[in-house]
């Protein structure tokens, strides 16, 4: 399968604990975003990425989430002391996109976190 | 605040009808917007649109952009119970010669199809 995944894909916590999840992109897409969707709402930007620079990070929720794109493939997203508030789906995605364009946005099948 | 806006929020319709979903935006840099349909897991690509005026088309279903009113249109024509999902627009807002950015989503439409 060549497509954007994530692992874990479920994933339930107790209340502060820290979480950390894995997204794979598709090989080469040198972009790579994180989104979070709560029910009934379309997905919330996070944060993204341009091989291993993050290009934006002010859309992170707040100072408990932080992501990395450590070598410029996967990525992780980190959440520490969980708030059932976090429970949510996690999406990534990536593209092409470093210049020319616009590219659509792949997206993973995302890590679903349950914060108990 | 970027904003996107799709209407109806829900709808039900017959199989074999036809259905034309709605979405309006107000971003400052309009780049591209784009369609998914998300059943139970990840939104799955379906159309981008860039231009005005120019439709895009795959089998039963297509979208048009509408610049100067700021929308979009999808239409799905002969419906079938496997469209049944949640439909959502983006839009991308860019900056010259930056590359993608990230996409802001409205809130999707939901979409039934009863047999």
């Amino acid at each position: 399968d060549t497509g954007v995944s994530q692992n874990p894909r479920h994933k339930i916590t107790k209340r502060g604990q820290n979480v950390t999840f894995r997204c794979d992109p598709i090989s080469e897409h040198n972009r790579l975003y994180w989104y979070r969707q709560t029910l009934g709402q379309g997905p919330e930007f996070l944060t993204y990425f341009q091989n291993e620079a993050q290009l934006e990070k002010s859309r992170l929720l707040s100072d408990r989430f932080s992501a990395e794109r450590p070598k410029g493939s996967f990525s992780t997203l980190e959440i520490q002391r969980t708030e059932q508030g976090d429970s949510a789906m996690y999406l990534c995605a990536s593209s092409l996109g470093s210049a020319g364009g616009p590219y659509e946005q792949f997206f993973g099948p995302g890590t679903r976190l349950t914060v108990l | 605040e970027d904003k996107v806006v799709q209407s109806p929020l829900s709808l039900v319709v017959h199989e074999g009808d036809t259905v034309t979903l709605n979405c309006s935006y107000e971003v400052t840099n309009f780049r591209s917007l784009l369609w998914y349909k998300q059943e139970k897991k990840a939104p799955t690509f379906l159309f981008m649109l860039t231009s005005s005026g120019i439709e895009k088309k795959s089998g039963r279903l297509s979208s048009i952009l509408d610049k100067k009113e700021l929308s979009s249109i999808l239409n799905i024509t002969a419906t079938q119970t496997g469209d049944s999902a949640i439909y959502l627009c983006a839009v991308e807002e860019g900056r010259a010669n930056f590359g993608n950015e990230k996409l802001t989503f409205g809130t999707g439409t939901r979409l039934t199809i009863i047999p």
